[in-house]
């Protein structure tokens, strides 16, 4: 049973442009919630992250939004960047439990 | 300078053999964790530990055992390897009590089983 989806394995998007990523939860539990990058061969890296007391993070070319009755977080990136290809992995946390939960990824090209 | 570094980066060895996987970080956290990736790509959390004690022990066989000599470090050993075993572990660390969440990932361990 995953508790955090998400539901486009790949996404190619033009360089400039926006790439939108998603990602749906099902646990009204989750408290805050993580992007992280992954480039092949690497260990994912921390991207944003979003508290659910809030809707919206920024930081630089990156925002996560968060609608919370829906149970679903984006990840927004303009422009994009060939520097962006990589899979984007969403996770949430519930309470003072450490375990992250993570989606299956998305991979994203950004073409020239 | 490596935060959170894991040795061996490949790892290939047959089935019944007893192995082990390093991971060191030197950012100074307090949690470490051990993920396994499987082929679908799905990142699962299997132990953490916060000052040398185990907080986080999921469904995972006997056979693999997690070890901390310090909370700098967090080995994992893994005995009579299946084929089931084949995957990427990678070593997490993270700080309890900061405002964030976030967990710093090593490079990944890629074990073959044959």
């Amino acid at each position: 049973d995953q508790q955090v989806k998400q539901n486009s394995p790949s996404l190619s998007v033009q360089e400039g442009r926006i790439s939108i990523l998603n990602c749906d939860y099902t646990n009204s539990m989750f408290d805050y919630f993580l992007w992280y990058k992954k480039y092949p061969a690497e260990g994912p890296t921390f991207l944003i992250s979003i508290s659910s007391i809030k809707d919206k993070n920024e930081d630089g070319r990156f925002t996560v939004f968060l609608n919370k009755s829906a149970k679903h977080l984006s990840l927004h990136i303009v422009p994009s960047q060939p520097g962006d290809s990589a899979v984007y992995f969403c996770a949430a946390k519930a309470g003072n439990n450490r375990k992250l939960i993570w989606g299956l990824g998305t991979s994203l090209a950004v073409n020239p | 300078d490596t935060a959170v570094s894991q040795t061996p980066k490949y790892l290939v060895t047959q089935m019944g053999n007893d192995k082990s996987i390093k991971c060191e970080q030197n950012l100074g956290h307090d949690t470490m964790y051990w993920y396994k990736q499987d082929s679908k790509k799905f990142l699962k959390i299997m132990f953490s530990y916060n000052n040398k004690e185990l907080i986080i022990n999921e469904t995972v066989p006997n056979r693999f055992s997690p070890k901390s000599p310090d909370k700098a470090h967090l080995n994992l050993h893994i005995n009579s390897l299946e084929l089931g075993d084949s995957a990427v572990y990678f070593c997490a660390s993270s700080q309890v009590g900061g405002a964030s969440y976030e967990q710093y990932f090593g490079p990944g361990t890629r074990l073959t089983v044959t």
